[in-house]
């Protein structure tokens, strides 16, 4: 059974203060490890997928790495408008599975002015 | 382009009631889903449709049903809602293009049971 474990649960930063969330993963073959950005009342927007251990991807102030067992995703210099829950979700190898996603319970990010 | 619209944006049931959620995409999609989001639990599969004509079971299936009305829609049925069922649902769509895997998550229905 593919999981996915986020850290830390809630995170808060000043503005300008980078840091980095963790999504540590176990599945059997993956495909693929996707990266959401969820605001309150919103459904998840799509931010990266990343297929490969070494491989980045960047977009703003945002990178997201990928290694055998986690992915992390970068801000540098956040702003207020940053401010979100960010989740982390794999798609394994195996079977059936090859359409879906397993989610972990997301990072709340708070970056304050 | 609309993306994925779902109705309605809110609902309130009583125990036992049924009521079907709508969900449509407009990006000629194959593949589409429904996930449900209840704090502390993240978002759950409840079953997807690999592609028209198709549909499976996902992690929470159980009180549900799908219909993969053709390749636009897909809904999901509640027959006899419970208050378990209270929580927040999502539609989503999968596109698979040049290599690249994305999924697109509609604006959710908030569903109360009561």
């Amino acid at each position: 059974e593919d999981q996915v474990t986020q850290s830390p649960e809630a995170l808060r930063l000043q503005e300008g203060e980078s840091s980095s969330l963790n999504c540590s993963y176990t599945v059997s073959g993956l495909r693929g490890l996707f990266w959401y950005r969820q605001d309150p009342g919103k459904g998840p927007e799509f931010l990266f997928t990343l297929y490969s251990a070494g491989e980045e991807k960047e977009k703003e102030r945002l990178k997201a790495t990928l290694t055998k067992k986690e992915s992390f995703l970068h801000i540098t210099a956040p702003k207020p408008e940053d401010s979100a829950t960010y989740l982390c979700a794999v798609q394994g190898g195996g079977g059936g599975s090859n359409y879906k996603l397993t989610f972990g319970k997301g990072t709340l990010l708070t970056v304050n002015p | 382009n609309a993306g994925v619209t779902q109705t309605p944006k809110f609902q309130v049931l009583k125990t036992g009631q049924s009521m079907t959620l709508q969900c449509a995409q407009d990006m000629n999609h194959n593949s589409m889903y429904w996930y449900r989001q209840d704090p502390g639990m993240g978002l759950r599969l409840i079953y997807y449709s690999a592609s028209e004509g198709t549909t499976d079971k996902g992690e929470v299936p159980n009180g549900y049903n799908v219909s993969r009305l053709n390749k636009r829609e897909f809904s999901l049925r509640l027959e006899s809602a419970a208050p378990s069922q209270t929580s927040v649902y999502f539609c989503a769509s999968w596109r698979s293009l040049a290599g690249v895997s994305e999924q697109f998550f509609g604006p959710g229905t908030r569903l109360t049971v009561l």
